[in-house]
C-alpha cells in the first residue's frame, strides 16, 4: 500500500538523549516535510525538503536536524531532547513543493521527560 | 503577521448540517486547503479552493471568498464518523502552508 511509514509510533525519552524519527515514503514524491502538532496550535513546520539532496528550515527548526540522502527517506533527529519537544510529529510528502496535497504519515508521539 | 482563525469546537446533531468557518490574514494567497483529522490519526485531504465560489464533493462542500479572507466547510447529512477535527490551511505568497489550530467537531446522536 502506497504511503508514508513513520517509526517509532510512540517513544518516551529522557532529556538530553539523542533521538531519530524515521520517515519513508514509496510514492516517489519529491517534497517531504516534518511537522509537530501541539494541543491548541496549528501544525508547525520544522524542516522541509523540496527534492532529494536539499533541505530547508521551517517555522520551528531549533533543536532539530534533517537529511535527505534519497527520494524515499527523510529522518528527523533531535540531537539533545528537551521537554518542550514533547509533541506528536508528522511526516508528510507531496508530489512537488507548492500548493499541492499533502499525504501524512500516522505520526510519532514523543514524550521527553 | 499571518493568522488563521477557526472556532475551537463545534457540536452538531447526526443528520443535520454544520458550517465550519475559517478566516485568514496572510501575506499573499495561493489557495486554501481543508483537511480532516480523526483523533489519534493523520490529517487527510478534503478540499482545495483557489478561486472564489463553492466546490461540492458529495456531502462536503467548501466555499472561498478571497476578497473577504474567508472560507467555510459545509458538512451535510452528518454521520457519527464525521466527528473529527477539521484543519484549514492557506498557501501564502511563498507557497508555504499556514495552518489553523483546527475545529473539533462533535456529533451527537
Amino acid at each position: 500500500i502506497a504511503g508514508i511509514t513513520q517509526a517509532p509510533t510512540s517513544q518516551i525519552l529522557a532529556a538530553g538523549r539523542r533521538m531519530t524519527l524515521r520517515c519513508t515514503q514509496d510514492m516517489r514524491h519529491n517534497a517531504m516535510y516534518w511537522y509537530r502538532q501541539d494541543l491548541g496550535l496549528g501544525l508547525r513546520l520544522i524542516h522541509y525538503s523540496n527534492t532529494a539532496g536539499t533541505t530547508g528550515k521551517g517555522e520551528v527548526p531549533d533543536g532539530y536536524s534533517v537529511s535527505r540522502a534519497n527520494t524515499d527517506d527523510f529522518p528527523l533527529t533531535l540531537a539533545s531532547a528537551v521537554p518542550s519537544q514533547t509533541s506528536v510529529y508528522f511526516c508528510a510528502s507531496s508530489d512537488a513543493a507548492g500548493a499541492n496535497v499533502l499525504t501524512f504519515g500516522a505520526g510519532s508521539r514523543l514524550t521527553v521527560l | 503577521g499571518q493568522n488563521i482563525d477557526q472556532p475551537t469546537e463545534m457540536t452538531a446533531t447526526e443528520g443535520a448540517i454544520v458550517q465550519i468557518n475559517c478566516t485568514y490574514q496572510t501575506s499573499g494567497f495561493n489557495g486554501l486547503f481543508w483537511y480532516q483529522q480523526h483523533a489519534g490519526e493523520a490529517p487527510t485531504f478534503l478540499s482545495y479552493n483557489v478561486l472564489d465560489g463553492l466546490e461540492e464533493k458529495g456531502r462536503f462542500s467548501s466555499f472561498l471568498s478571497r476578497s473577504k479572507g474567508y472560507s467555510y466547510l459545509l458538512l451535510k447529512e452528518l454521520q457519527m464518523k464525521d466527528s473529527a477535527s477539521y484543519l484549514c490551511a492557506v498557501v501564502d505568497s511563498n507557497y508555504q502552508l499556514i495552518w489553523g489550530a483546527g475545529t473539533k467537531l462533535i456529533i451527537k446522536p
